[in-house]
């Protein structure tokens, strides 16, 4: 069974300051996907971001960079120069990648606000 | 475009009743997923389609039956509604091996 493990229930994060949200992930698949996803406070799941377990190099997109560490089960979420648009829940999720069984299994989140 | 839709985004109703919920997707893909989040904001998987046929069923109580007419629409029926019940359900879809793309989400309140 996967699991996925976030720590930081809630972080308060200067506005242009880098932040880091922190996700372990426990797995017995060769093949697995990792995703973080953001919903702000109108309720939408926004996808931001996804590491393949065979990919060596981190992902990245615009702002958001994926830190994976597969011998330490780690996919932390890096944003670099908060915005206040940034506050939001933001969830971590894994994947088997088996044809046709490819549910996310979700974190608990973690709240982030940036403060102006 | 809305790639994924939901309806209705509301949804109150009275324990006991029965409703439906509608998900279509208009990107091609051929896996769609409904997730339930509790007030706690887990979201946990309940069902997942693959080209109109039922991949996963996570125990989900039989009062809920996934229904889905094509590839592009997987509807959520739910029978005899319990106050648990009252959540947050999201429909997804995706192809293999890349991200589920969310619908908005229909709160469900039982009353």
């Amino acid at each position: 069974a996967q699991k996925i493990t976030q720590t930081q229930p809630g972080m308060f994060v200067q506005e242009k300051e880098a932040v880091t949200l922190d996700c372990t992930y426990d797995t017995s698949d060769q093949s697995y996907g990792l995703f973080w996803y953001k919903q702000p406070s109108s309720g939408e799941m926004i996808f931001l971001i996804y590491q393949g377990s065979y990919d060596e190099q981190n992902a990245t997109e615009g702002r958001y960079s994926l830190n994976f560490q597969k011998a330490r089960k780690s996919a932390n979420l890096v944003i670099s120069a908060s915005q206040l648009g940034d506050s939001a829940m933001y969830f971590c999720a894994m994947s088997q990648e088996n044809f046709g069984n490819e549910k996310l299994t979700f974190g608990t989140g973690t709240r982030l606000t940036i403060i102006p | 475009d809305t790639a994924v839709s939901q309806t209705p985004k509301y949804l109150v109703t009275q324990m006991g009743n029965d409703k439906s919920i509608k998900c279509e997707q208009n990107l091609g893909h051929d896996t769609m997923y409904w997730y339930k989040q509790d007030s706690k904001k887990f979201l946990k998987i309940m069902f997942s389609y693959n080209n109109k046929e039922l991949i996963i069923n996570e125990t989900v109580p039989n009062r809920f039956s996934p229904k889905s007419p094509d590839k592009a629409h997987l509807n959520l029926h739910i029978n005899s509604l319990e106050l648990g019940d009252s959540a947050v359900y999201f429909c997804a879809s995706s192809q293999w091996r890349y991200e589920q793309y969310f619908g908005p989400g229909t709160r469900l309140t039982v009353t």
